[in-house]
């Protein structure tokens, strides 16, 4: 691994049913986070993890959950998809500092579509 | 509330020079980030200011003027894989990257 993975790259969903993307990491960094985009808007925040075991809500965290057990691993969970979630959804590090740049890395991106 | 502005689009020719414009407002500043974007693919990372100024990276230049909230991304000598989005990114009080909705930029030879 390389940088951040994230699988599956697409996905087809029926609504009401739970799904699972997968983020990894091989650069140690301590920060982690969550992204959708969707067409005409930026790119908005749905949960963070500053470090391993903790976990915080960001800009559009309806919907959706995750866990950090460990450095590596952030998966986001739909507990029940709806069509709106259909999106394509970015996972990011960084190496979170409190005064420095904070450059955020990004995976590949799983395209969504929620039926 | 924290808001990025940049233009939707914009339209350069091959070889020229182009720049692209951010107006932000954010709950306290740790810096303005530029990351491209090509179709399809993640965004990567071009440039940071924190200080007033103009950081010079090769091709891309960034400016930053903290007391106008504003920044803009200079591209010299545009070249066809130039084509992308550029965002525009500025961290607040708590680290976090409020991001703007991405410029659009085609490159006509």
């Amino acid at each position: 691994i390389a940088g951040i993975t994230q699988a599956p790259t697409s996905q087809i969903l029926a609504a009401g049913r739970r799904m699972t993307l997968r983020c990894t990491q091989d650069m140690r960094h301590n920060a982690m986070y969550w992204y959708r985009q969707d067409l005409g808007l930026g790119l908005r925040l749905i949960h963070y993890s500053n470090t391993a075991g903790t976990t915080g809500k960001g800009e559009v965290p309806d919907g959706y959950s995750v866990s950090r057990a460990n450095t590596d691993d952030f998966p986001l969970t739909l507990a029940s998809a709806v069509p709106s979630q259909t999106s394509v959804y970015f996972c990011a590090s960084s190496e979170r500092e409190v005064a420095g740049k904070g450059e955020q890395f990004f995976g590949p991106g799983t395209r969504l579509t929620v039926l | 509330g924290q808001n990025i502005d940049q233009p939707t689009e914009m339209t350069a020719t091959e070889g020229a020079i182009v720049q692209i414009n951010c107006t932000y407002q954010t709950s306290g500043f740790n810096g303005l980030f530029w990351y491209q974007q090509h179709a399809g693919e993640a965004p990567t990372f071009l440039s940071y200011n924190v200080l007033d100024g103009l950081e010079e990276k090769g091709r891309f230049s960034s400016f930053l003027s903290r007391s106008k909230g504003y920044s803009y991304l200079l591209l010299k000598e545009l070249q066809m894989k130039d084509s992308a989005s550029y965002l525009c990114a500025a961290m607040d009080s708590n680290y976090q990257l409020i991001w703007g909705a991405g410029t659009k930029l085609i490159i006509k030879p």
